[in-house]
């Protein structure tokens, strides 16, 4: 059964400040996604990473995935208030992104 | 404007009353999905869907039905709900063959008396 952790599960920071979200999962796979969730709103897709070492990058964050590691870091740098969410990972165990397991969810509050 | 239509956002029922809850998406995908969210516990994906007439169960099919008729529309069906179903329901889509990222609809809050 594949496994998908994150942590910290319960992030607040300072805004300015660099903080790292791990995404930690039990078994082989080669994609992996990462998903913010505003309060009371829906999904939405940030980052795709279908290979190892695959790296990317949009404004204050930065996606990253080791598959021999089987982790994945979520790296917020200079963090806004804006960025204020919750973060989940999730792991396809399936093709094209069928069987996603999701982790538990990393809630960012970053204060001004 | 592409998008994923769910509907009811909002439901309270009683226990053992049937209901369905509609997907809708015009994107044109081949594949659909529902998950619930539940605190702690992330989204865990019920039932999938690759094309027209062909579903399969996911991580937690138990007491949900669905069926896939048309491209554009994924229905969940709950024929006798029970307050264990209280949840928020995320219905999903995506291009096959595509990265997989899914689009996600607005959610649905349903609660079971």
């Amino acid at each position: 059964e594949l496994k998908v952790e994150q942590n910290p599960l319960f992030l607040s920071m300072q805004e300015g400040k660099n903080y790292t979200i791990y995404c930690n999962y039990s078994t082989t796979s080669d994609r992996l996604y990462w998903y913010r969730q505003d309060p009371g709103k829906s999904l939405e897709s940030l980052f795709v990473l279908l290979s190892n070492g695959a790296v990317k990058q949009e404004g204050r964050l930065m996606a990253s995935l080791d598959t021999k590691a089987r982790l994945s870091t979520l790296h917020i740098t200079a963090a806004v208030h804006d960025l204020s969410a919750t973060y989940f990972c999730a792991v396809d165990r399936g093709t094209s992104g069928s069987r996603l397991t999701f982790g538990e969810g990393t809630q960012l509050t970053v204060n001004p | 404007e592409a998008q994923v239509t769910q509907n009811p956002r909002y439901l309270i029922t009683v226990t053992g009353k049937k209901l369905t809850v509609t997907c809708s998406q015009n994107m044109n995908h081949e594949y659909m999905s529902w998950y619930r969210q539940d605190p702690g516990l992330g989204l865990r994906q019920i039932y999938y869907s690759m094309n027209v007439e062909v579903t399969d169960k996911g991580d937690v099919p138990e007491g949900y039905k669905v069926s896939r008729k048309e491209k554009r529309n994924f229905p969940l069906i709950l024929e006798s709900p029970s307050p264990n179903q209280t949840s928020l329901y995320f219905c999903a889509s995506s291009l096959i063959g595509g990265p997989g990222e899914l689009f996600f609809g607005e959610g649905s809050r349903l609660t079971v008396l």
